[in-house]
């Protein structure tokens, strides 16, 4: 089935500093979701990506979609003590309603 | 706006006792319905999924049993708990027409003991 893994684990930085998250998928997505869950509380929807090559950004987090729609990435600048949370890569493969997660990227912050 | 409300938001059961979480949308129709389990603070497991009523997928083996007996109502079972039963579960819902985004609710907090 469909795997979609998601690295690093954990990430722990100095506020400030720059944070990426990466998420690969081994089979073809045809879109890929970012979620954001805060610590005690639930995964919260930050964004879709659809198309090939496909940048978004939010402020200071900006997103990706790989060429070949198999990876995605997530980067925030300048990382703030609000940015501390779990952040989720989800893709949907040829199923229209199932997502696959990934396992998150935790980040803390050091103010 | 749509909503999502899920009950109970804690519960402490002992073990062999049985389980009954539920869930219902506002404000949409017709959605598609998902049991997550999250162990550990950590990865997304899917449970179960309904794209309609009394139209249940499981997606893992497990001691866990869902029904919709309404559209915008799932409730997530379990007639005997084990200890492995424990975690934060998340109803959450999407519709086609906003390209299958999941929404989630704020999860209940399960602890058997």
């Amino acid at each position: 089935g469909q795997q979609v893994m998601q690295i690093p684990q954990y990430q722990h930085v100095q506020e400030g500093e720059d944070f990426t998250t990466y998420c690969n998928s081994s089979t073809t997505l045809s879109n890929i979701q970012w979620y954001k869950q805060r610590p005690g509380g639930h995964p919260v929807f930050l964004i879709q990506l659809v198309k090939s090559g496909e940048v978004k950004k939010q402020k200071r987090l900006t997103f990706q979609f790989g060429e070949a729609k198999k990876n995605s990435s997530l980067h925030i600048t300048a990382t703030q003590t609000t940015d501390v949370g779990t952040y989720f890569c989800a893709g949907r493969g040829g199923s229209n309603y199932k997502l696959t997660f990934g396992k998150g990227t935790l980040l803390t912050v050091n103010p | 706006s749509q909503t999502i409300h899920q009950w109970p938001a804690t519960l402490v059961q002992p073990v062999g006792s049985p389980l009954s979480l539920e869930c219902t949308v506002e404000g949409t129709s017709n959605p598609n319905l998902y049991w997550y389990r999250q162990a550990a603070g950590r990865g997304l497991q899917l449970l179960f999924y309904s794209v309609g009523i009394g139209q249940i997928s499981s997606e893992v083996p497990q001691n866990l049993s869902a029904s919709r007996p309404q559209d915008r109502q799932f409730i997530l079972s379990s007639k005997k708990l084990l200890l492995s039963d424990s975690g934060f579960y998340l109803c959450a819902w999407s519709v086609e027409r906003s390209g299958n985004t999941i929404y989630f609710g704020e999860g209940s907090w399960l602890t058997v003991v």
